[in-house]
């Protein structure tokens, strides 16, 4: 099984609808995040957390909430999604000192 | 904050060349710096990190070093295949500021048979 697992892998949406993008991981890790990656390549921090009380914003929050449900557990939320929010998103963990951040395999949204 | 850059965004190789993805950074509290593959379809992945007190590390094909004084560092892979042809992303991590790591832009580099 893979350390970091995001559901769902694909997933198409309708404007204005509300979406949950889940994540969880095997690594033990206390910190994860969410990244979003655009077709210009780059890796925009969505939300971070470092550990099930914690919860930070990241530098593109607008528009999106977290849950760190347990230690293993953080989800992504487009309360309403638009379609500028088309993106491939990412999960990751790593240690308390940032080393070994490890990504999920990415959820790829489009809003129509 | 850190401000990490990258370059090129758009790398293209023959089989056999070496690459070179270069990144700079703008704090000079950052001391590690690794850096990650992404393959179509895939999550990035660690493929080498160094640490402000080295200033060369190689693993096979694939080698970075680090000029703490200019600030920068860089990825050399060495006799590329076509399978090298990915997404490589840098990045800076500072001891403090909740240690977290900043990205590059990202280079996708392109290894034509």
């Amino acid at each position: 099984d893979a350390d970091v697992t995001q559901t769902p892998r694909n997933r198409i949406t309708k404007t204005g609808k509300r979406i949950m993008l889940e994540c969880s991981q095997t690594k033990g890790h206390d910190r994860m995040y969410w990244y979003r990656q655009d077709p210009g390549l780059g890796l925009r921090l969505i939300y971070y957390s470092f550990d099930v009380k914690d919860i930070n914003k990241g530098e593109i929050s607008d528009g999106y909430s977290v849950s760190r449900q347990a230690q293993a557990k953080f989800s992504l939320s487009l309360e309403s999604a638009i379609p500028n929010q088309t993106a491939l998103y990412f999960c990751a963990t790593s240690g308390s000192q940032g080393y070994g951040y490890t990504f999920g395999s990415g959820t790829r949204l489009t809003v129509v | 904050g850190e401000n990490v850059e990258q370059h090129p965004s758009t790398l293209s190789v023959q089989e056999g060349d070496s690459a070179v993805i270069k990144c700079t950074y703008s704090d000079s509290a950052s001391n590690y710096f690794p850096w990650y593959k992404q393959e179509l379809g895939k999550g990035p992945q660690l493929i080498i990190d160094i640490r402000s007190n080295v200033g060369e590390k190689k693993d096979q094909r694939i080698a970075v070093t680090l000029n703490k004084t200019a600030k920068h560092f860089s990825l050399h892979i060495t006799e590329t295949q076509p399978e090298d042809s990915a997404v490589y992303f840098c990045a800076a991590r500072k001891n403090n500021a909740g240690n977290m790591l900043t990205f590059g832009g990202g280079t996708r580099l392109m290894v034509k048979p």
